[in-house]
This record gives structure tokens, sequence and C-alpha cells, in this order.
């Protein structure tokens, strides 16, 4: 079966770098994505991977292993508003997105 | 960017009523949009997949004689929940592509429904 395995929550402190690990089993691959999604509101596209790498934007970056079925994702100067929950989705080779149930992240001052 | 608007944001309807949930595409064209339910602290779930001008595709277990989907034109699908129940309560979120079946989803902000 298809599934998306990441941490249910996790704390950190402001100023700080989280790393939100996602393993992914698919049938067939097509690319990770990671979306941000504040408390009461849709989800934000934050980052893409199709191949293997780290691919960074401003203070987010986030990275894929393909032989690992691996991709986490890295916030750095962690800030209060990065309090959210991030979800990592898997693409397969339908092109259906498989959707983890997202890690709930707490910034702590 | 993409903009995706959902209307109402929120509802309350006592059940057996039904209700009209509209998802438009502002600066972009979407052939296919999709529907989601987000129940608290569980992660997003297909409910079904709209095609304009042709019928939706449900995700197993979605009954799609309660959760009518129109798409009846490149910028509008509706969803209707009819004879709403308690159960129904839940976070209904819509979205779209602007590029290809690899390209991020763009979602509208989402309607939380409660139904009493």
């Amino acid at each position: 079966g298809q599934n998306i395995d990441q941490p249910t929550e996790m704390t950190a402190t402001e100023g700080a770098i989280v790393q939100i690990n996602c393993t992914y089993q698919t049938s067939g691959f097509n690319g990770l994505f990671w979306y941000q999604q504040h408390a009461g509101e849709a989800p934000t596209f934050l980052s893409y991977n199709v191949l293997d790498g780290l691919e960074e934007k401003g203070r987010f970056s986030s990275f894929l292993s393909r032989s690992k079925g691996y991709s986490y994702l890295l916030l750095k100067e962690l800030q209060m508003k990065d309090s959210a929950s991030y979800l990592c989705a898997g693409l397969d080779s339908n092109y259906q997105l498989i959707w983890g149930a997202g890690t709930k992240l707490i910034i702590k001052p | 960017g993409a903009v995706v608007s959902q209307h109402p944001s929120w509802v309350i309807c006592k059940s057996g009523t039904s209700v009209k949930i509209e998802c438009r595409s502002l600066d972009f064209q979407a052939t296919t949009m999709f529907w989601y339910r987000q129940f608290p602290k569980q992660s997003l779930m297909l409910m079904a997949t709209s095609n304009e001008g042709s019928k939706a595709t449900y995700e197993q277990g979605v009954e799609k004689d309660k959760f009518l989907i129109n798409h009846a034109s490149l910028t509008l699908s509706t969803l209707t929940v009819t004879s709403a129940h308690p159960e129904d309560s839940s976070f209904y979120i819509c979205s779209a592509r602007t590029g290809g079946e690899n390209s991020p989803l763009h979602f509208g902000n989402g309607t939380r429904l409660t139904v009493t």
C-alpha cells in the first residue's frame, strides 16, 4: 500500500533550526511536496522535490533521497509565525497525491 | 500568483438541509479541481476530482448522491452537501493546479461546515 510517515508533533525554540522528516512509500514516484497549514486555514505550497538533493528557498529548505524514500523540511531562524502543521505529500505514478497526517510544529520563545 | 477563492468561509446549517460551497479560480482556468475534507487533527482526504464539462470522479467511500459536484465552467466548481448530518461537519477545501500534473496544488481558504 501507499503510505506517508511523518512525526505527529515537534517543538522547537524561536531562532533555532528544526528538521521535519518524512518517509514515503508510493506506487511509482513523481515528486514530493511540502505544504504549510496554519490552524483553521488551508495549506499553502512550500516546496517540490523530484530529484535527489537539497532545494533551498529562503529560510526553508527541502531534501529528497529517492533511494531511501525519504525527505525532510529544514526550517532555519525559526519565527513564532512558523508555528503550523507541515504536510508531506508524495505524487505517485498516476499523479495522485498521497498525504501524510502532518507534523504540528510548536515554536517556543 | 494563482488564487483560488472559496465561499463561504464558514456555514452553520440544520440537519437535513443542503449546503452549497463554491470554488473559483480567479486568475487562471482550471479544467480540474479537487475537493478535500479534513477532520480535526487529521490529514487531507480527497473526496472527488471535479472535471469541467463532465462528471466528477469520486473516491472510494464518498457518496456521489450526497456530495454533488458541478463544474460548469473553467473557473467554477461547486460542492453541494445534501441532507447534511452532524457527521458531515468538517473542513472542506477545494484546490486546483495551474500547470501540469506535477505542479503544486493551490488551495481555496476552505469552508468550515457545522451541522447542528
